[in-house]
């Protein structure tokens, strides 16, 4: 089992509410992803990391940001949530180089009302 | 552009059946080909990785091929469960600087008794 974990796992919020989603992994990889995705739909990388202060944006543009202050953690935030944030966004990591398998997290399914 | 094809988008069968799903990829220079399997709600896992020069590997029940040359790779299901239901997730890693993944946009399997 993968040693990756996301907090909290379901979160319910107002319109303009100021959003953390966490994610931590114990497993020592230096590659981090934030990917979203919509109930029976494709996943969207949003942002991804390849190390400490190290921060780039993905292939879907995304209004939250993220930081990457320690290897073990990913946080990502949205300053002021919308019902179009309303989405499940899963992190990821994997090792530089190596197989490049990835381990996920188990999600964090937000609904913003 | 580095895509990934998947077919079908989903899928109907019946338990103990056994099904093929498919993945067309164009990226390029490539590294590695991973099957993952998501059950809903939950993160994806994966199955099986194939490598540029292996043709066939097996997990258990579930078989996975690749041809390089046509660049293309099936997942082979056999005897089909009720467990098997979930989305399966085709994932090219390329042989470049940051091994760069692309995602399939997967196919449901519903496995009906």
């Amino acid at each position: 089992e993968a040693d990756i974990y996301q907090t909290p796992r379901y979160l319910v919020i107002g319109t303009g509410k100021k959003i953390t989603l966490e994610c931590s992994q114990t497993m020592g990889h230096d590659k981090m992803y934030w990917y979203q995705q919509d109930p029976g739909m494709e996943l969207h990388l949003i942002h991804y990391s390849y190390g400490v202060n190290s921060t780039e944006k993905g292939d879907l543009s995304s209004e939250s940001t993220v930081s990457r202050i320690r290897t073990e953690h990913f946080p990502l935030t949205l300053e002021s949530a919308r019902p179009s944030h309303t989405s499940q966004y899963l992190c990821a990591s994997r090792l530089q180089g190596g197989t490049g398998e990835l381990f996920f997290g188990e999600g964090s399914r937000l609904t913003v009302l | 552009k580095n895509q990934v094809e998947q077919s079908p988008q989903s899928l109907i069968i019946l338990e103990g059946k056994n099904c093929t799903l498919q993945c067309n990829y164009t990226v390029s220079p490539f590294s590695n080909l991973r099957w993952y399997k998501q059950d809903t709600g939950r993160g994806p896992v994966s199955l099986t990785i194939m490598t540029f020069s292996e043709n066939t590997k097996s997990n258990g029940r579930y078989t996975a091929t690749l041809d390089a040359d046509t660049k293309q790779s099936s997942l082979h299901i056999t005897a089909s469960q009720l467990s098997d239901s979930a989305s399966y997730i085709c994932v090219v890693s390329a042989k470049n600087a940051g091994n760069m993944l692309t995602f399939g946009g997967g196919t449901r399997l519903m496995v009906k008794p």
